[in-house]
């Protein structure tokens, strides 16, 4: 079992949906989890961070943490175009340390 | 935001040389930066944790002598593929936090290594 799993996509919704990705883990240590885009041939950027359980909101992002059922999650609403891309959750035990990444899930906003 | 760059983009080598890539913060100091490397349609996978005016630690598996990573100063890392073989074709990633917020990665828009 990978330490991190996420569905592998790829995921394709139309445009103005919500959408929802999701990570599963297996180290209950974990207690900092990050949201990354990756747009194709770039870098990821960040795009929401929770600190062990409950939720955060950003704009259209809204990031869940369950540390009981050991699932996170990311929902985007009002989904754009502009939103297709891979999407990677990251956790980590320390403060910066050892971030380890699931493997990315990809999504498709059709206009 | 934070900007990180890396330099080159692209680079196609051939089999047996060596390739440096570079990763710098532009407008932050990064005592610590990351390296991973990506294989198509897979997730980030972290190579090497780069400390400034020390030695980088390495993940397990990765060859410390054939990736040699020099974090000479506070805005740059340096990671070199030593004697390159094609299964070493990837695409290179660092990463860099702001000090004192270390779940806040900036990532550089990475390296594409093809090695012929």
């Amino acid at each position: 079992q990978k330490e991190v799993e996420q569905d592998p996509g790829p995921l394709s919704v139309p445009e103005g949906a919500i959408v929802s990705l999701n990570c599963t883990y297996s180290n209950s240590a974990f207690q900092y989890f990050m949201w990354y885009r990756q747009y194709s041939r770039k870098g990821p950027e960040l795009l929401m961070y929770t600190y062990s359980s409950g939720n955060k909101e950003d704009g259209r992002f809204t990031a869940q943490v369950d540390k009981s059922s050991k699932y996170i999650s990311l929902f985007i609403r009002d989904s754009q175009p502009s939103d297709s891309a891979t999407y990677l959750c990251a956790m980590s035990e320390d403060y910066g340390q050892n971030f380890v990444f699931g493997p990315g899930t990809r999504l498709s906003v059709l206009p | 935001g934070a900007v990180v760059s890396q330099h080159p983009s692209w680079v196609i080598c051939k089999s047996g040389t060596s390739v440096k890539i570079e990763c710098r913060s532009l407008d932050f100091q990064a005592t610590t930066m990351f390296w991973y490397r990506q294989f198509p349609k897979q997730s980030l996978m972290l190579m090497a944790t780069s400390n400034e005016g020390s030695k980088a630690t390495y993940e397990q598996g990765v060859e410390k002598d054939k990736f040699l990573i020099n974090h000479a100063s506070l805005t740059l890392s340096t990671l070199t593929v030593t004697s390159a073989h094609p299964e070493d074709s990837s695409f290179y990633i660092c990463s860099a936090p702001l000090q004192g917020f270390y779940y806040e990665q900036y990532f550089g828009p990475g390296t594409r290594l093809t090695v012929t």
